[in-house]
């Protein structure tokens, strides 16, 4: 079936280091979108990449959907403690309307 | 501010209870409604889809007779967790948007405990 993976689980940085997590798709995806979910709350949407080869930008994160529509990333520069949390990537189902298809996620620490 | 609501955000239950949980869609209606589960250091786990006014859709290996699903009202859906164990703790989050294609949001989840 359809799936979603993203590397690495886990990643440990220290504060002001970059940080990338990446995420690949089983199927072209007609979007892709990240969120982020702290400790102990609940996923947060952060963006929605629509287009091929699409590079987005909120701040110190850079988002990137690949050319074939099957792989993104996303990319923080300088990590800041507040930077803490669970990074998901997810796709829509490609015969569920509405349904997400989420990645494993990847849980980053910041060490002050 | 919040968009869909969820409550309660925690609760505790004895085995052999049951405990409800709802999500509600604070200004707008929401035809569809999705319910995942997840558990410490893992992702979201999709288990039913809730479809106003229909039966809900279940992923595969999810006992529909153990969480039902209703949805009611088109901004408001229930799972209810039935004959609860230790096993179903676990974090519930609850999804809706505002149609096919627009940012889905997420309740604030509920954490349940079976004692």
């Amino acid at each position: 079936g359809q799936q979603v993976m993203q590397i690495p689980q886990y990643q440990h940085v220290q504060e002001g280091e970059d940080f990338t997590t990446y995420c690949n798709s089983s199927t072209t995806l007609s979007n892709i979108q990240w969120y982020k979910q702290r400790p102990g709350g609940h996923p947060v949407f952060l963006i929605q990449l629509v287009k091929s080869g699409e590079v987005k930008k909120q701040k110190r994160l850079t988002f990137q959907f690949g050319e074939a529509k099957k792989n993104s990333s996303l990319h923080i520069t300088a990590t800041q403690t507040t930077d803490v949390g669970t990074y998901f990537c997810a796709g829509p189902s490609y015969n569920q309307g509405g349904k997400l298809i989420f990645g494993q996620g990847t849980e980053l620490s910041v060490k002050p | 501010g919040a968009v869909v609501s969820q409550h309660p955000s925690r609760v505790i239950c004895k085995s052999g209870t049951s405990v409800k949980i709802e999500c509600r869609s604070l200004d707008f209606q929401a035809t569809t409604m999705f319910w995942y589960r997840q558990f410490p250091k893992q992702s979201l786990m999709l288990m039913a889809t809730s479809n106003e006014g229909s039966k809900a859709t279940y992923e595969q290996g999810v006992e529909k007779d153990k969480f039902l699903i209703n949805h009611a009202s088109l901004t408001l859906s229930t799972l209810t967790v039935t004959s609860a164990h230790p096993e179903d703790s676990s974090f519930y989050i609850c999804s809706a948007s505002r149609g096919f294609g627009n940012t889905i949001y997420f309740g604030e989840g509920s954490w349940l405990t079976v004692v």
